[in-house]
């Protein structure tokens, strides 16, 4: 299986919801991403998680909140979020964070009304 | 701070032509460099991945070339196809450890048939 999956493909929510993005992999990959792109721009990473610890946070609000519940799964819970927050949310994996190939999930496309 | 440029921002071609994509960027300190492909909408594919120690890679009709030391990579695509069409991202690898990806500002390839 070399296939990083995310769920839901879209979700739409209100400012005032609280909801979950899912990402999973099955390639024994120990590194995990989230990734924000917005329409028309590249990609912009998020978090980095290294063994199911979190070792990069690029200054993102606290309106976002990742976790690591195992080495496969990696959740990205959402509260309050704000309509500029809209965007094309990427998982991505490698075998770990020592310049490995990064393998990328479909993503979760996300409105915020 | 690392800047990662793609040039041209948009590309059309009749099938069967070799092209070329650039990518540059403005720190030579980096660790990788990968190129992926995304179609629109979806997530990042995964084309090929140079370290910093290899001068080129090449998959299929695919070839890429780093020179570090100019800060710029190519890919060279071969025989091109209209199932090529998609927007071509490089992304410079500077966080060692970290596995950190800077991405590039794309270049949109379309294949005329």
């Amino acid at each position: 299986d070399t296939e990083v999956t995310q769920t839901p493909k879209h979700l739409v929510m209100g400012m005032t919801n609280k909801k979950s993005l899912k990402c999973e992999q099955h390639m024994g990959h120990r590194a995990m991403y989230w990734y924000k792109q917005k329409a028309k721009k590249p990609p912009e990473l998020m978090f980095v998680y290294s063994y199911e610890k979190l070792s990069i946070n690029e200054s993102v609000p606290s309106r976002f909140s990742p976790e690591c519940p195992n080495s496969s799964l990696l959740n990205l819970h959402l509260h309050a979020l704000q309509p500029e927050d809209s965007a094309l949310y990427l998982c991505a994996s490698s075998q770990a964070t020592d310049s490995n190939e990064q393998f990328f999930g479909p993503g979760t496309r996300l409105t915020v009304l | 701070k690392q800047e990662v440029t793609q040039i041209p921002a948009a590309l059309s071609v009749p099938e069967g032509e070799n092209l070329v994509l650039n990518c540059s960027f403005t720190d030579s300190a980096i660790y990788n460099l990968q190129w992926f492909r995304q179609d629109p909408g979806k997530g990042l594919t995964s084309l090929l991945l140079i370290q910093s120690s290899q001068r080129e890679q090449t998959s299929g009709r695919l070839n890429a070339s780093l020179d570090k030391s100019s800060g710029r990579s190519t890919l060279y695509i071969a025989a091109s196809q209209p199932g090529d069409s998609a927007t071509y991202l490089c992304a410079v690898g500077v966080g060692g450890a970290t596995n950190k990806l800077i991405f590039g500002t794309g270049t949109l390839l379309a294949v005329q048939p």
